[in-house]
Formats: structure tokens, C-alpha cells, sequence
């Protein structure tokens, strides 16, 4: 398995903003996962993308993908405070083992 | 959606104890399971890929002996800190992935360890 690497590090936002955070990774891959982990809690799964895919909507994340550049981001769109939280991207290469990195830690401000 | 819980949420025991943590898939069953490590601020780090019926497949540099792994059935794993110490403190949780083939893991909601 294969670790993505989630940039920025940290984002802090007022609500209603738009937050973006966006994932490298090295090698191809079958599909690319994106967690939420709010803080002392466990990891929730947000949404997949497969590699022959672009772009995929749900509710109000977008996350897109490029193959090429090997990188994904994860858009949210009118942030709110519940949305302060941990983004893990996981790319996946095929193995049922997930490698996360540090993360992005955003807070959103009322 | 799957639903993964742990057991239990926090523990606090004195060092040179034994803790063990039980994660189980409530709706859907899982030949593999998996345990991970939180440090605060930090990534998770995959200890071991727990499997039905056979041995646990540690990643390098987890010690087999400390942290016992036990995947009696097909939707209970057990992960046992054994003669814990102060330095195992940190946050345990688990995954596991319903037979869907698209490789989306479900995760717990962690166990705190706090060694004295």
C-alpha cells in the first residue's frame, strides 16, 4: 500500500467558505478514499473515486482527480462549524491495506 | 452504511496490566480486519491485518508478543496490549471492509489507552 500525502497541513476557514485540501501520491492506483476523522474519534468514509474517473459529487464535497499529476482534491463547499475536522486522503493500489498520512486538519469558524 | 464498534471507548490501567480491546462489525461480516495506532497529531499507523482463522500479518516493527491478536469469528477481533506500559498509551482502533470489492474500510470510533 502506498501513503498519500495531504496538503495543506492545516486550513482554517470562516463558515460558509469553501474549503479545499488537496492529496499526492506516487504510484497508480485502482481508486482513492477520502476520511473524515472529527478529533479522539475513529475515521469515517466520505467518498471513493476510481481511477477512470474525474470528478464526483456528494452532497456538498466534490473531489476530483488526476492521474496524471498523481494528485486529488477534495472540495467543500459552504463550510460549516461540523465540517472541523481531520481529511485523510488514501490512495489505493489494489491492496485491502489503507495507508494514511498526517492529514489535513481543518477548523472552521463560526 | 457498515457499522464497525469497539470496546471498550477508554481505559486507564496501571502498568504491567493487560488490556484487551474487542471490535466487531454489527451488520456485516469480515474474514479481515484491521488495527491501527494513533499518536496525537499524528497519521494512523496499520499494526496488523487481522485474519478469520489463521495468524495475524504484523507490519514491521510491531512486536507479535505485545500486542496479541485474536479473529475468532467472522465479526469479532480482539487486539491484547500485554504487560502494558506507559509508552503503549495512544489510540487503537479498527477497520474492516464488507465483502463488496470496493475497498472501503469502516472504521471504529477508537479506544483511548492511558497507561499509568
Amino acid at each position: 500500500s502506498q501513503q498519500g500525502e495531504e496538503d495543506p497541513q492545516a486550513l482554517s476557514i470562516q463558515e460558509g467558505e469553501n474549503a479545499t485540501m488537496n492529496c499526492s501520491y506516487k504510484t497508480s492506483i485502482n481508486n482513492l478514499q477520502w476520511y473524515r476523522q472529527n478529533s479522539g474519534r475513529g475515521l469515517v468514509h466520505l467518498i471513493l473515486i476510481r481511477s477512470n474517473e474525474r470528478e464526483k459529487h456528494s452532497g456538498r464535497l466534490r473531489v476530483t482527480l488526476d492521474t496524471s499529476k498523481k494528485s486529488s482534491s477534495l472540495l467543500i463547499t459552504a463550510s460549516r462549524a461540523a465540517d472541523t475536522a481531520s481529511y485523510f486522503c488514501a490512495p489505493n493500489s489494489g491492496y485491502s491495506t489503507l495507508t494514511f498520512g498526517k492529514g489535513t486538519m481543518l477548523l472552521v469558524s463560526p | 452504511g457498515a457499522v464497525v464498534s469497539q470496546h471498550p471507548s477508554r481505559v486507564i490501567c496501571k502498568s504491567g496490566t493487560s488490556v484487551k480491546i474487542e471490535c466487531r462489525s454489527l451488520d456485516f461480516q469480515a474474514t479481515t480486519m484491521f488495527w491501527y495506532r494513533q499518536f496525537p497529531k499524528k497519521s494512523l499507523m496499520l499494526m496488523a491485518t487481522s485474519n478469520e482463522g489463521s495468524k495475524a500479518t504484523y507490519e514491521q516493527g510491531v512486536e507479535k508478543d505485545k500486542f496479541l491478536i485474536n479473529h475468532a469469528s467472522l465479526t469479532l477481533s480482539t487486539l491484547t496490549v500485554t504487560s502494558a506500559h506507559p509508552e503503549d498509551s495512544s489510540f487503537y482502533i479498527c477497520s474492516a471492509s464488507p465483502p463488496t470489492g470496493t475497498d472501503t474500510q469502516y472504521f471504529g470510533p477508537g479506544t483511548r489507552l492511558t497507561v499509568l
